[in-house]
């Protein structure tokens, strides 16, 4: 399979801690983007990054969040000291271009609960 | 900010119905219109797009019409299957290359 894969799929943490999500986007994709997904609402975008600079960032993404993609092929999403309220469905997505045309191709998402 | 404002759901219908899912948005430009799927245990993927007004969308008999006017991109399908079941998130293309979401509707097909 050469869609976009996630890992891990579901994420279990105490308040405090700190996680790691990867993503490895179709690997042709030159685009990279995270969202997050709470439940009842639509993804919501934190980041995107071109290759591998990251070229923006939304303000929900507080400084406790850092996302690289240092090879402009896989992308970590890490989140420090979490609390309750980052639990969510963190999704990643990639698509091929140079101008967008909004066709992203999602992976399945890695959910984060926070206890 | 740009926004968009889906019906609420779940919607539920039986096997063979006419579906309309509503969808409008708020937007400075001229965006592009989506429509995306999440069927269960999959992750989101595209279902059309239109790119200006007056351009329809269509694919897997569902069609959405971009209607500046209205600022709406409301979502049909003369004939839903029980295959259908998922959940729809209509979307828009802000400036800045970013796809900003709706809020989603549960459709429930019953055959």
């Amino acid at each position: 399979d050469t869609g976009v894969s996630q890992n891990p799929r579901h994420k279990i943490t105490k308040r405090g801690q700190n996680v790691t999500f990867r993503c490895d986007p179709i690997s042709e994709h030159n685009r990279l983007y995270w969202y997050r997904q709470t439940l009842g609402q639509g993804p919501e975008f934190l980041t995107y990054f071109q290759n591998e600079a990251q070229l923006e960032k939304s303000r929900l993404l507080s400084d406790r969040f850092s996302a690289e993609r240092p090879k402009g092929s896989f992308s970590t999403l890490e989140i420090q000291r979490t609390e309750q309220g980052d639990s969510a469905m963190y999704l990643c997505a990639s698509s091929f271009g140079g101008a967008d045309t909004g066709e992203l191709f999602f992976g399945e998402g890695s959910r984060l609960t926070v206890l | 900010g740009d926004s968009v404002t889906q019906m609420e759901g779940p919607v539920t219908l039986s096997e063979e119905a006419f579906l309309t899912i509503n969808c409008t948005y708020t937007a400075t430009g001229y965006p592009s219109l989506f429509w995306y799927v999440q069927y269960p245990g999959e992750g989101l993927q595209l279902l059309l797009k239109a790119t200006k007004a007056d351009d329809k969308g269509s694919n897997k008999g569902f069609e959405a019409t971009y209607r500046k006017e209205t600022t709406s991109f409301h979502l049909e399908k003369g004939s839903v299957q029980v295959s259908d079941s998922a959940v729809y998130f209509c979307a828009l293309l802000e400036y800045g290359n970013k796809l900003v979401f709706g809020a989603g509707t549960i459709l429930r097909v019953k055959s």
